[in-house]
């Protein structure tokens, strides 16, 4: 059963804590995204990485870190650094970086305290 | 300007309606608009999508109308049902970039 995994579904920090976000994919895809969703803002991009070993910043990097080791996994911390961390955050991947489809994962929900 | 203004904010219909989510976009560079469908605690999935040299894209009861020389195109849902209650996404990609920028969404609500 191919997809993408974001665990956990809820998460509780208290501020001035780093926490990581996981996301996985078994679609074999090469691109990964994450993107941040706040209420009547609609989606917007943090990090990418279309290749293993390589991420660019999105349009709100500032108080965010990602790694991509794997092909499978691109986590996502939040850093202490992020002024207003509670959102929902969502992962995505595509085929390559010149696919045009993306593919959404459940989304962690992060609340920070 | 990678902006894509979406409009309504919200929008109820009856059942049988037909909703019409609208879009609007300045950057002529964007060759791919995508629409997303997101229901409450759930990732976007993709619903339908359309290139700027085609002006109609129908995929069961959802069309989108794309007007290249206004720079806006549309969502329509055919015989709209409470199962199509959900928050709908416009988004439009530049080659080469692989960026979706997306429309601030939709919230539809249709009454049984």
């Amino acid at each position: 059963d191919g997809g993408i995994t974001q665990s956990p579904k809820y998460l509780f920090r208290k501020e001035g804590q780093n926490v990581t976000l996981s996301c996985e994919q078994n679609l074999n895809h090469d691109a990964m995204y994450w993107y941040r969703q706040d209420p009547g803002q609609g989606l917007r991009l943090i990090y990418y990485s279309q290749i293993v070993n390589d991420f660019q910043k999105g349009d709100i990097a500032e108080g965010y870190s990602v790694s991509r080791e794997k092909k499978e996994s691109f986590p996502l911390t939040v850093t202490s650094a992020q002024k207003n961390p509670t959102a929902f955050y969502l992962c995505a991947s595509s085929t390559d970086g010149n696919s045009y489809e993306q593919y959404f994962g459940p989304g962690t929900r992060l609340t920070v305290t | 300007q990678q902006q894509v203004k979406q409009s309504p904010q919200s929008l109820i219909v009856q059942k049988g309606g037909i909703p019409i989510i609208n879009c609007a976009y300045e950057n002529t560079a964007f060759d791919y608009f995508p629409w997303y469908q997101q229901f409450p605690g759930k990732g976007p999935a993709l619903l339908i999508a359309i290139r700027p040299d085609v002006s109609e894209k129908k995929e069961g009861r959802f069309t989108i109308s794309f007007n290249k020389s206004a720079k806006q195109f549309s969502l329509h849902i055919m015989d709209s049902q409470p199962g199509d209650s959900a928050t709908y996404f416009c988004a439009a990609i530049i080659p080469g970039f692989q960026k979706l920028v997306f429309g601030t969404g939709t919230r539809l609500l249709v009454s049984p």
